[in-house]
């Protein structure tokens, strides 16, 4: 089954230290993939999306992922956090399953910024 | 403003009893999604749309029923709510099937 996992659960990091989070799916086939970020008690918003292309993307806020197809990987990547950065990360997969497309959510990353 | 509308924010029910999460979007988007979000499991598809008349299950559909009449409108049902249930629930559109979402705010549902 079509599955997305984000090894680190929670991540604590200083202001200005660099961040990447981890994100692997299952499945063979094309895929669309995603970044969103929710901040404390708000909904979920994209911070990036990769379809086909150069596999380094780059989103809003300073955020970069690379999709490393050999390693079914999409990690995410920011050089320098900041505080306002603390939320939690959900990578997201989109791929064609049983004749339909489904949007499957890894667990989420919680990453807490210290100031 | 543009965007998804989720009513309510907040809700109490007590076991057993029905209810229906409205989600509505202004912005002709053809896929529709319903998601639950509850601690270190990140969020759950429960059911989703691909257009107006079409509907089908997500991972976690036991318990809610979904219709998709118009194309802006994506109502959750709950058929006899369990504690179990409990949970932030959002919903989600999104203009095409490889896209990505635009998400409601959220409902808070409850079950005491």
């Amino acid at each position: 089954a079509q599955s997305v996992s984000q090894h680190n659960h929670h991540v604590i990091l200083s202001e200005a230290a660099s961040l990447e989070l981890g994100c692997n799916y299952s499945y063979g086939g094309t895929v669309n993939l995603f970044w969103y970020v929710q901040y404390p008690g708000q909904h979920l918003q994209l911070l990036l999306k990769y379809f086909s292309g150069d596999p380094l993307v780059k989103g809003i806020k300073g955020f970069e992922a690379e999709f490393i197809k050999s390693k079914f990987s999409f990690n995410l990547r920011k050089p320098s956090v900041q505080w306002s950065d603390t939320a939690e990360y959900f990578c997201a997969v989109n791929a064609l399953s049983s004749g339909t497309y489904k949007y499957i959510f890894g667990t989420g990353t919680r990453l807490k910024v210290l100031a | 403003n543009a965007g998804v509308t989720q009513t309510p924010k907040f809700q109490v029910l007590k076991t057993g009893q029905s209810m229906t999460l409205q989600c509505a979007q202004d912005m002709n988007h053809e896929y529709m999604s319903w998601y639950r979000q509850d601690p270190g499991m990140g969020l759950r598809l429960i059911h989703y749309s691909v257009g107006a008349g079409i509907t089908d299950q997500g991972e976690v559909p036991n318990g809610y029923n979904v219709s998709r009449s118009t194309t802006e409108d994506f109502p959750l049902r709950l058929l006899s709510a369990a504690p179990s249930q409990t949970s932030v629930y959002f919903c989600a559109s999104s203009s095409d099937r490889g896209g990505g979402y635009t998400f409601g705010s959220g409902t808070r549902l409850t079950v005491v």
